[in-house]
């Protein structure tokens, strides 16, 4: 069974600086992929970041990045320079044969 | 936007009616899905198309019934729910089934309320 924890349901970061959200997961696949998806409040639900399994490099995209730690089977997510527009439910995902989901986390940005 | 509609935004509903979720997306993509987001728990994934052919039905009641008239398109027709069916439908589509590095798309989703 493929599965996605966030031990994290709320998170709260100060305007400019630098917060880390946790995602663990357990898969048999030795080829998959990981996602961190933002919702917003009222809004669509959007792609952050992905990292391919077979590549040790860490994925980034501008202040996102994630440490993607294969063996303990953990992908974080870390947000620098926060800015109040990264306020969201955060969701980390894997795929297997389907997309599966974490629970995700909230991010309060205090200004 | 990201290329996903849903209609309505948002629907409130008797348990006796019959309503239609509709998604339609924009993208050239051939797989479509249907996801119940309810709060503090996983995405549940409910239905999957691909090339239009269903391919994944997890579980879900029989009183919501999906169709996909073409790569485009997604609906669920809803009937004689419950309340616990209260949740946040989103629609998403895929260049192709998830399984690999293809980017799940998402609609802004549809608010249902059942009285």
């Amino acid at each position: 069974a493929q599965t996605v924890t966030q031990s994290q349901p709320e998170m709260s970061v100060q305007e400019a600086e630098t917060v880390t959200l946790s995602c663990t997961y357990d898969t048999s696949e030795s080829d998959y992929y990981l996602f961190w998806y933002k919702q917003p409040p009222s809004r669509q639900m959007i792609l952050v970041i992905r990292q391919e399994a077979y590549k040790q490099q860490n994925a980034t995209e501008n202040r996102f990045s994630v440490n993607f730690q294969k063996a303990a089977k953990s992908f974080s997510l870390k947000i620098s320079d926060s800015q109040l527009g990264d306020a969201a439910m955060y969701f980390c995902a894997l795929t297997g044969n389907q997309f599966y989901f974490g629970t995700g986390t909230s991010l309060t940005v205090i200004p | 936007e990201t290329g996903v509609t849903q209609t309505p935004r948002h629907l409130v509903m008797g348990m006796t009616n019959k309503k239609s979720l509709k998604c339609e997306q924009h993208l050239g993509h051939n797989a479509m899905y249907w996801y119940k987001q309810s709060a503090k728990k996983p995405l549940e994934l409910m239905f999957v198309y691909s090339l239009e052919e269903r391919v994944e039905n997890n579980s879900v009641p029989s009183r919501f019934s999906p169709e996909c008239p073409n790569s485009s398109h997604l609906f669920l027709h809803l009937h004689t729910l419950q309340p616990e069916d209260s949740a946040l439908y989103l629609c998403a589509s895929s260049l192709r089934l998830a399984g690999g590095p293809d980017t799940q798309y998402f609609g802004p989703g549809t608010r249902l309320t059942v009285l």
